[in-house]
């Protein structure tokens, strides 16, 4: 069965700097893998998707993330944090084991971004 | 093109209430997912509905059931409520069903308050 594991439940980050924010998955099959977003409440938008294409993803508002099969790990990047990005970022990987109907996503914990001036 | 709009925004029940959700999906989706977000944690799945019809479902117990209507809508019904059943409750719409690759958009929410 799939597992995401969300490593750091509230990273902080200057305006500006470096944002990375940590997804590792378990899968026994390829796996389908989304970063979502959710601004305070609302409820979630798509980031980006991996779907066995390109292992390097954009998506929107400069995030991107990697796909890394070797460490089972999915990162989210944006290059310059903007106070708009503080919010709390899901990963997910799609559940495909079940007689090929379409897979229900698992979610991790959630990792709640804060930005500061 | 609207997106996937859920009703209420906001419920408040008691304990052994029951309660229903609405959720229409997106223009063009024809299958629609349930999911439960308590405080501080990630959405959990509940089930999903294709072709009128619950297709799939997560661990939840025999209290929650759906429902879709032929234009797509779907209901989210839970009976007896307990305190826990208080969380966010998302709706996802999506085509295509059979692709996991496919993107699900979610609704604004309903959040559910047991007293």
């Amino acid at each position: 069965a799939q597992s995401v594991t969300q490593l750091g439940s509230h990273v902080s980050v200057s305006e500006g700097a470096l944002v990375l924010l940590r997804c590792n998955y378990s899968s026994s099959v390829p796996p389908y893998l989304f970063w979502y977003v959710q601004y305070p409440n609302q409820g979630l938008q798509l980031l980006l998707k991996y779907t066995s294409a390109a292992t390097l993803v954009k998506g929107i508002n400069d995030f991107e993330a990697e796909f890394k099969k070797s460490e089972t790990s999915f990162h989210l990047t944006k290059p310059s944090a903007h106070m708009s990005d503080a919010a709390e970022y899901f990963c997910a990987v799609s559940d495909v084991n079940y007689g090929g109907s379409q897979g229900n996503l698992i979610f991790g914990k959630g990792t709640k971004l804060s930005v500061k001036p | 093109d609207a997106g996937v709009t859920q009703s209420p925004t906001h419920l408040i029940k008691t304990r052994g209430q029951q309660v229903t959700l609405r959720c229409s999906p997106k223009s063009g989706h024809d299958t629609v997912s349930w999911y439960q977000q308590a405080l501080g944690q990630g959405p959990q799945f509940i089930f999903q509905y294709y072709e009128e019809e619950e297709r799939q479902r997560g661990n939840f117990p025999d209290r929650f059931s759906g429902h879709q209507f032929p234009n797509y809508s779907s209901e989210l019904n839970v009976n007896a409520l307990l305190l826990g059943d208080s969380a966010l409750y998302l709706c996802a719409s999506s085509s295509k069903p059979g692709l996991a690759r496919e993107t699900q958009y979610f609704g604004p929410g309903t959040r559910l308050l047991v007293l």
